[in-house]
């Protein structure tokens, strides 16, 4: 079945840098695109960037100069980094898979991170 | 970016009542997903491209709309449906998800 596993921090210190590994299985990343969003209290779900499935990618303008997503085909795995990290930044981070009406038909577990010194 | 208000933000409902919420778009947008969320966990993809209910969900929920104009229906509520539902567009970029109703049961 399809499945999405994210691992990462659970703590970053305010201007660091957060990364998170996403692990998909029963699904192909060179057929399906993964999205990235996060959830907070303050400003609720924002879209932040999605890799294709043919390796390209789109950042949320508000993002695009700290935010990078990669991926290892091979490994099914999805790479998010996001750059200097502030306090505002604390949030659930999501994976979620791309279906074919740019929904997200599964999402990974959710990795919550605090940013704190 | 296209702004999704969600009204209304809380509404609480008895078991069997018929429940709508709607999902107004700042402008056009060609189609609408809804997600359903409870305490804890991910979303879960519940209604794409304005009224294809998920695989799993009950019959009774429906969506509609067009336009700028977009809503989902319970049409008999249960104590299993009390959750958040947030809408989602991406007929224009950035994707952008409205602010949530959460779907109280009385």
């Amino acid at each position: 079945q399809v499945q999405l596993k994210q691992s990462g921090p659970g703590l970053v210190q305010p201007s660091q840098s957060l990364s998170i590994t996403c692990t998909v299985s029963g699904f192909s990343l060179t057929s399906y695109g993964v999205h990235w969003v996060r959830q907070s209290p303050g400003k609720g779900l924002e879209w932040l960037g999605v890799i294709w499935s043919g390796g390209s990618t789109d950042y949320n303008a508000a993002f695009i100069s700290r935010l990078s997503i990669s991926k290892d085909n091979s490994k099914s795995q999805v790479f998010f980094k996001m750059n200097s990290l502030q306090v505002n930044d604390t949030a659930i981070y999501y994976c979620g898979r791309r279906d074919a009406w740019y929904a997200m038909d599964y999402w990974g577990q959710g990795t919550s991170v605090t940013v704190s010194s | 970016q296209i702004v999704l208000t969600q009204s209304p933000a809380i509404m609480s409902a008895s078991p069997g009542e018929k429940v709508t919420m709607t999902c107004s778009a700042s402008s056009s947008v060609s189609y609408m997903h809804w997600y359903q969320q409870k305490s804890g966990t991910s979303p879960k993809r519940w209604i794409y491209d304005t009224s294809k209910l998920a695989s799993g969900g009950p019959a009774r929920f429906s969506g509609s709309g067009s336009g700028t104009s977009y809503s989902l229906t319970i049409s008999s509520m249960e104590a299993e449906d009390a959750a958040t539902y947030y809408c989602q567009q991406w007929s224009s970029n950035p994707p952008t998800f409205g602010s949530g109703t959460k779907l109280e049961i009385k």
